[in-house]
């Protein structure tokens, strides 16, 4: 039943450790997205695919890069992580980038030791 | 860069007394979404208004769009410990790059059995 799985739920990575988060989706959505969310805070918009059309976000980070093998699939690579970067991660999907809805996963917690 | 401001950002309630939550957009919006994060948990879409004026309503929720189509409006009636969580407001320009929602910081809200 699960549509957006995120693996793993939880993530424990060393400073400047590289780690890469998976986000797959049963929806057949174009479109997938990451964002990032600290605590109390709204999700920030990393940047999104749409189709096999990469689209970063003017002030992301060039520690945060992203892949999408097929449409199913999408990874978050963070290549050196900072202690600032510790954050739920949310992989997001919706049918296209103009008007409808975007469905969630349930999130990577990301902790920097 | 476009601007969506929420208040209140917190509202502590008494379970059976109405909450309302409030967001302005610094630019007009072709459309608005609201979603809601429970504790823990990640966003969940709700609704999306794309008409000015518009009204909907979902059971004891309404959501309004302002007529300029900058503002809109989540209230609650009655409300009862399952509301409880964040509820978030998200906008998309009504021009140019019209993909990106840009969230609201949130209202959360806590309902006192």
């Amino acid at each position: 039943d699960a549509m957006v799985i995120q693996n793993p739920r939880y993530q424990v990575t060393q400073f400047g450790k590289p780690v890469t988060l998976s986000c797959s989706q049963t929806l057949n959505h174009n479109v997938m997205y990451w964002y990032q969310q600290k605590s109390s805070q709204a999700p920030k918009l990393l940047f999104h695919y749409y189709d096999k059309d990469f689209n970063n976000e003017a002030d992301t980070p060039d520690n945060f890069q992203s892949r999408r093998p097929n449409t199913s699939f999408c990874f978050l690579d963070i290549r050196s992580p900072g202690l600032g970067d510790a954050a739920m991660y949310l992989c997001a999907t919706s049918r296209d980038r103009a008007s409808y809805e975007q469905y969630f996963g349930p999130g990577t917690r990301l902790t920097v030791t | 860069g476009q601007q969506v401001m929420q208040i209140p950002q917190y509202q502590h309630v008494q379970e059976g007394e109405d909450f309302t939550t409030y967001c302005n957009s610094s630019t007009t919006l072709s459309n608005i979404q609201w979603y809601k994060q429970r504790p823990g948990g990640h966003p969940v879409f709700l609704i999306q208004l794309v008409k000015s004026g518009e009204v909907k309503k979902q059971k004891r929720l309404t959501f309004q769009f302002g007529e300029a189509k900058k503002n809109s409006s989540l209230h609650i009636t009655a409300t009862q410990t399952t509301d409880v969580g964040t509820y978030f407001c998200a906008g998309r320009n009504s021009g140019g790059s019209n993909y990106k929602l840009t969230f609201g910081k949130g209202t959360l809200l806590t309902v006192n059995p």
